[in-house]
This record gives structure tokens, sequence and C-alpha cells, in this order.
């Protein structure tokens, strides 16, 4: 396994138009995370998935943004109508189970440019 | 989850020790620190986790004083490739939740 995949790793897209990324987890882990971050900020937790199910969206994920994971694999996060704020680097994590420390692994993101 | 405050930027040159110091004041009792790296273009990754004392792995060590007020990351001599920035983050381990809580960051930068 070679860790959390991302794709596509960059993303250039007019403002207005749709998008989705693609994340892949590691294939035991049960608990797939967005984050989103911004240029100089850290990560921004966005929603959270344990196998298929939904648990939690923050309240930066507006209603232009979406995300599933079916059947508990890999998990697609779409934005809808894109605005020039929507740019950013968008990070997937999973870990298995709980826990903060070495079992929470991230990818190296899709870095979106909405101009 | 407890705030914590950690410098913005340091500077340091190749070959010397780097202490990161972060504050968190309100630490709850079953509260753990870790630390995350993360470099330009690549997402955090895991370095070190203490809850008490001392913890050192063959990357850095991590010092917490007894009162678990500040915990300070220490990189031994550090070279080029440790450019990157650095995230203190506390939480329950065992009972996280969901979400990582992540503030700015300390941005490491070594020069030759």
């Amino acid at each position: 396994d070679t860790g959390v995949s991302q794709d596509p790793r960059h993303k250039i897209t007019k403002r207005g138009q749709n998008v989705t990324f693609r994340c892949d987890p590691i294939s035991e882990h049960n608990r797939l995370y967005w984050y989103r971050q911004t240029l100089g900020q850290g990560p921004e937790f966005l929603t959270y998935f344990q196998n298929e199910a939904q648990l939690e969206k923050s309240r930066l994920l507006s209603d232009r943004f979406s995300a599933e994971r079916p059947k508990g694999s890999f998990s697609t996060l779409e934005i809808q109508r894109t605005e020039q704020g929507d740019s950013a680097m968008y990070l997937c994590a999973s870990s298995l189970g709980t826990g903060m420390g070495a079992g929470y692994t991230f990818g190296s993101g899709t870095r979106l440019t909405v101009v | 989850l407890a705030k914590t405050t950690q410098p913005i930027s340091m500077d340091s040159y190749e070959g010397q020790e780097v202490n990161i110091t972060c504050s968190h004041n309100n630490i709850a009792t079953n509260d753990y620190i870790t630390w995350y790296q993360q470099f330009p273009s690549q997402g955090p990754r895991f370095i070190i986790q203490g809850y008490k004392t001392k913890v050192t792995n063959e990357v850095a060590s991590l010092f917490i004083p007894a009162d678990r007020k500040s915990s300070t990351l220490s990189l031994p001599r550090v070279s080029l490739s440790d450019t990157a920035v650095y995230y203190c983050l506390v939480g329950d381990e065992h009972n996280a939740g969901n979400m990582l809580t992540f503030g700015g960051g300390t941005r490491l930068m070594v020069k030759p």
C-alpha cells in the first residue's frame, strides 16, 4: 500500500464550473477525512466518513460542496459553481479508528485554482 | 480542543539543533501532544507524540514539563531538507473524535 492517493494533483478551473476530486485511502482504514488548506494557514477540517457514512460536516462545507464515499472505499469531493475563494489545497486523510498520531495519514492534496 | 500557540517562523543553519516550543495552557488531563511536519505541496506528516516527560524517535525528541502547559519539539542537527512547517496539536489520543485542529504552525527555514 502506497498510502493515501489523491487525484488530480492540480486543477485549474474557471469560476462557475464544477470540479470533482478523488481520494483513495489506505485500504484497511475505515475513516476518511477531507481538509482544506489556504496559503499560509494550517489545514481546516471539512468533513469525515466512517466507512460509507458521512458523520460530520464543518460549517466551512457550504451547500456547493458535496462529498461521497460509496462502499466505504474511495471518496469524492465535488464543488459546484466554483468561486475564486475556493482556491486552496484540498487534503484527504485516512485512519483506522480514532487518534491523531501515527495512524492518521494524509495524502499529497489537490491544489485547486479558480480563475 | 486546547488551543496552541507557536512561533510563526524560525531560522536555523545546517547542523544546528532546533527547538520549537508550543504553548497549550488549557491542556486537559486526557490530552496528548502531537507534532506534524508539512513540506510544500504535500500533506502533513506525523513526527512524534507524547503525554509527559520525554519521547524520542528516529526523527525528533519531544520534551514535556510536569505541568504540561507547553512542549518543545527538538530536531537534532537539522539539514536543508528539514525546512518545513511544523504544527503542534493537542487532543485526546484515545477519543480524538473526527478532526484534527491545526493552528498556523511554525515555518522553519534551514540555511546552508
